[in-house]
């Protein structure tokens, strides 16, 4: 089976920036997908295939993979990021993998 | 503005089948490369997918709830729907449904994501 890793949270300064991992054997053959849940709410899609934003996503979003580990990277991070992050990967045996989410707080 | 809706019981007694509908609005759920699904998320956790369908009526299921789950598709109603038989207490959780958005070489998946979700829908499976 495949799974993916991802620290269960992460602290990042008001404007600083934030690094989120994601680490799976090989993850970087794969398109990697990473999702933003606040509370009480539906996860929203802000990375798609690696490194694309959808519409309507900061451009202080941004995303990378390589070897073992994908990562998210949101620059100048703001109050409004707080949230639960998750990255998903398909995988042909498994299927739609999600890592187990990491819980971003700015302080 | 494509939109989805969750609709169904809340409550499910053990046992029993839990059956929920989605409702896409603002879009076909006929269009090309999309897939429609459900994802939960139990209490306190994190996110479980459990399958999806093509408009055609093509599938994909989570191999762990394969045995249980059977998601099918109206298209004159632009609906899909899901059904998860034999419930326990481990099925309480808040179920979305999902456009997703599918990837192909030739005609081999090879990226799958959910780019809209529903709001969800909290199911409890309590007697």
């Amino acid at each position: 089976s495949y799974e993916l890793t991802q620290p269960l949270s992460v602290s990042v300064a008001l404007g600083q920036t934030a690094r989120i991992t994601c680490g799976g054997n090989n993850i970087g053959s794969k398109n990697v997908h990473w999702y933003q849940q606040k509370p009480g709410q539906a996860p929203v899609l802000v990375i798609y295939r690696d490194s694309n934003r959808p519409s309507g996503i900061p451009e202080r979003f941004s995303g990378s993979n390589s070897g073992n580990t994908a990562t998210l990277t949101i620059s100048r991070a703001q109050a409004g990021d707080e949230a639960d992050y998750y990255c998903q990967v398909w995988d042909s045996s498994i299927l739609v993998v999600f890592g187990g989410g990491t819980k971003l707080t700015v302080l | 503005q494509l939109q989805l809706q969750e609709s169904g019981p809340g409550l499910v007694k053990p046992s029993e089948t839990l059956s929920l509908t989605c409702t896409v609005s603002g879009g076909s759920i006929s269009s090309s490369s999309y897939y429609w699904g459900w994802i939960r998320q139990p209490p306190g956790k994190g996110l479980e997918w459990i399958g999806s369908i093509y408009y055609s009526g093509s599938t994909y299921y989570n191999p762990s709830l394969k045995s249980r789950v059977t998601i099918s598709v109206d298209t004159s109603k632009n609906q899909f729907s899901l059904k998860l038989s034999s419930v326990t207490a481990a099925d309480t959780a808040v179920y979305y449904c999902a456009r997703h958005r599918a990837g192909t070489v030739r005609l081999v998946l090879y990226y799958y994501y959910m780019d809209v979700w529903g709001k969800g829908t909290t199911v409890t499976v309590s007697s």
